[in-house]
């Protein structure tokens, strides 16, 4: 039971390259969310998807670009890297949108990226 | 902006006693949820509670909620070394809430 998968697990990019962050869950889960944890600040949603086919932004969605391909895959695009991107990035899904009765959401182990 | 503060920061305890952490947020909630996350992984969640709920239990977790002070606690109880980790509470708001607000989260560290 793989759950939530992202890869790549680490990234070292240089300020201007662009790069994607994939990410996919298995439990058939209609939403999906973009977090970034940075020293200090607790988790920030980045965008997130209510249901296949929608995407909305989240607290910090500046930089950033998403695709929900379909039920199990959601991607991150940063299509410019910058340092202040530097940052541990998770994937979670949950069975339905947030604030509905409330719903567990399920993380990936994240992707460490370093924007140089 | 940050909506749930967990305190303390950091928490070091021995194997065997209670861990208590609390989370004070600032806007009216629609439930509240606790995580735990080991270094180097995802959060794994623990409990939800509702804001019509004062109290859950689950295991050796006890969570509470008092609205009027909008703040929660989570309580360990006969703590394990295998519980030392980063514990973060995280609020859905009642208007027009789609999503979760982290604190920044209490380390916890049990040693044995």
């Amino acid at each position: 039971n793989a759950g939530v998968t992202q890869t790549p697990k680490f990234q070292v990019l240089k300020t201007g390259q662009s790069m994607t962050l994939q990410c996919a869950q298995d439990m058939n889960h209609n939403s999906m969310y973009w977090y970034r944890q940075d020293p200090g600040m607790g988790l920030r949603l980045i965008y997130y998807s209510a249901s296949e086919g929608t995407t909305d932004k989240g607290e910090v969605p500046n930089g950033y670009n998403v695709s929900r391909l379909n039920k199990r895959e959601f991607s991150l695009r940063l299509e410019s890297a910058a340092p202040s991107q530097t940052s541990v990035y998770f994937c979670a899904s949950s069975e339905a949108l947030l604030g509905t009765g409330g719903r567990a959401q399920h993380f990936g182990d994240g992707t460490r990226l370093s924007i140089l | 902006s940050q909506q749930g503060e967990e305190d303390p920061q950091a928490l070091s305890i021995q194997e065997g006693e209670n861990a208590t952490m609390n989370c004070s947020y600032k806007t009216s909630i629609n439930n509240l949820q606790w995580y735990r996350q080991n270094s180097g992984r995802g959060l794994v969640h623990l409990i939800l509670i509702r804001s019509n709920e004062r109290e859950k239990h689950s295991g050796r977790l006890r969570v509470t909620l008092d609205t009027s002070k909008k703040s929660s606690s989570l309580l360990i109880t006969a703590s394990r070394a295998a519980d030392t980790a980063s514990y973060f509470c995280a609020t859905a708001r009642t208007s027009g809430t789609y999503k979760y607000i982290f604190g920044t989260g209490t380390r916890l560290k049990v040693l044995a």
